[in-house]
């Protein structure tokens, strides 16, 4: 059972460069998001996509395209590489929200995060 | 989705219970309190989340105060593999896209033999 798997792992590019971060989910869900992870400050939605087919900016979208490629894969562009684009890259699924027991709390909802894409720019 | 404050860092010695407190004063009534963990270099791991009873798993139990406005997540007999950063978080379970959910910087556990 992989579940959230990135590609690639680390990766060093110059000012001006593109460069695509693949990821792919083996568990079915619905929703696929990618964040940003910087020193000193907490992760940041760049992007998210709540179906295959659709996507939507996050709280950090400038830089950045996306493409929902079908529901496994969700893959993060950087047209022109920026040195404050220098961060580590985490993709998230999340599983499909539904209501069990009675003490009104849920089973699901929670995020599955990837191993993260160091990426630096120089 | 509410904004949470946690302790920037905590100790804890090896096979002692790890209590990281959380303050989520603005929660709302439709908004549950989730925690992760990150181990150095990897991806956050769900922990454990709750709405307004106290919940324990595998990995932990999570303590809601009455109010709802804090809580506490309880490693009942820590190890030196339990050495994260611990991020409580409060979102509504049909939020939908998480693009207003505040991670900020957690509470780094230092685990000690």
């Amino acid at each position: 059972n992989a579940g959230v798997t990135q590609t690639p792992k680390f990766q060093v590019l110059k000012t001006g460069q593109s460069m695509t971060l693949q990821c792919a989910q083996d568990m079915n869900h619905n929703s696929m998001y990618w964040y940003r992870q910087d020193p000193g400050m907490g992760l940041r939605l760049i992007y998210y996509s709540a179906s295959e087919g659709t996507t939507d900016k996050g709280e950090v979208p400038n830089g950045y395209n996306v493409s929902r490629l079908n529901k496994r894969e969700f893959s993060l562009r950087l047209e022109s590489a920026a040195p404050s684009q220098t961060s580590v890259y985490f993709c998230a699924s999340r599983a499909d929200s539904r209501t069990t027991g009675t003490s009104g709390s849920s089973n699901t909802g929670e995020l599955f995060f990837g191993e993260g894409s160091r990426l630096t720019v120089l | 989705d509410a904004k949470t404050t946690q302790p920037p860092s905590m100790d804890c010695a090896e096979g002692r219970a790890a209590n990281l407190p959380c303050n989520h004063s603005t929660i709302s009534g439709n908004e549950y309190v989730y925690w992760y963990r990150q181990i150095h270099s990897q991806g956050p791991q769900y922990i454990i989340h709750g709405l307004k009873n106290n919940e324990t798993n595998e990995m932990a139990s999570l303590i809601i105060t009455e109010d709802r406005k804090s809580s506490t997540l309880i490693l009942p007999h820590a190890t030196l593999r339990d050495t994260a950063v611990y991020y409580c978080i409060v979102r509504a379970i049909n939020a939908g896209n998480n693009r207003k959910l505040i991670w900020g910087l957690g509470t780094s556990l230092g685990v000690n033999p």
